[in-house]
């Protein structure tokens, strides 16, 4: 069965930490996505990245970074030197290439304080 | 470009009344989705058009709930009768390509629904 698990509900910290949200998925799929969106309190879901299942390499977009680890199922996100901006509900995805939907898991509420 | 819109942003009704929900999708987009967040849950999925065609409408509750994509253009979920588990918000999605299980959805901004 497909699920993803997202076990930190929420992350406070303190602007210019380094914060990793985790994300652990499931599935029998050999080809599939995995996705992070962004829901700051505006409320529309923001897409972050796109990775593919044969794709682990690790990326990095500014202070965001991505970890992707087939071995263990896991598709962590890390902000460096996080801002008050960063505050937001963070969801990460499943989407199994011979199906359309997307399984989210339950989100991360990050606060950064300044 | 403009993004995917969703009307209205916020609706209040009571037990038992009809409500409608619209997105329009990203110009161009064939694929569209529908998805719920109830409060502290996930974001589940409910149906996905292609065009005008339903392609997959695993995820809908119930017959309460009703969605229309007339045109291939924007799309309508009307909720009738309104139940006090229907509260949540309510996400659209479009895709640009045809099949599109490996493309990025770019989500709306979600309608708030509660009823009470």
């Amino acid at each position: 069965a497909q699920k993803v698990t997202q076990a930190q509900t929420e992350i406070s910290v303190v602007e210019k930490e380094d914060v990793t949200l985790d994300c652990v998925y499931e599935t029998r799929d050999t080809t599939y996505y995995l996705f992070w969106y962004k829901q700051p309190p505006s409320g529309e879901l923001v897409f972050l990245i796109r990775r593919n299942s044969f794709d682990e390499q690790n990326e990095i977009s500014g202070r965001y970074s991505w970890n992707f680890q087939k071995s263990t199922s896991s598709f962590n996100f890390t902000i460096t030197a996080s801002q008050v901006v960063d505050s937001a509900v963070y969801f990460c995805a499943l989407n199994e290439y011979n199906t359309d939907k997307l399984i989210f898991g339950t989100g991360t509420r990050l606060q950064v304080f300044p | 470009e403009a993004g995917v819109t969703q009307f209205p942003s916020h609706s209040v009704i009571e037990k038992g009344q009809t409500v409608t929900l619209r997105c329009d999708p990203i110009s161009g987009h064939d694929n569209l989705y529908w998805y719920r967040r109830v409060m502290g849950k996930e974001i589940k999925f409910l149906l996905h058009f292609v065009k005008e065609s339903k392609q997959d409408e695993s995820g809908m509750p119930n017959n309460r709930f009703l969605a229309e994509r007339t045109g291939g253009t924007y799309s309508t979920l009307k909720v009738q009768p309104a139940e006090l588990e229907d509260s949540g918000v309510y996400f659209c999605a479009s895709s640009p390509v045809e099949r599109g299980g490996t493309d990025t959805q770019y989500f709306g901004p979600g309608t708030r629904l509660t009823v009470l």
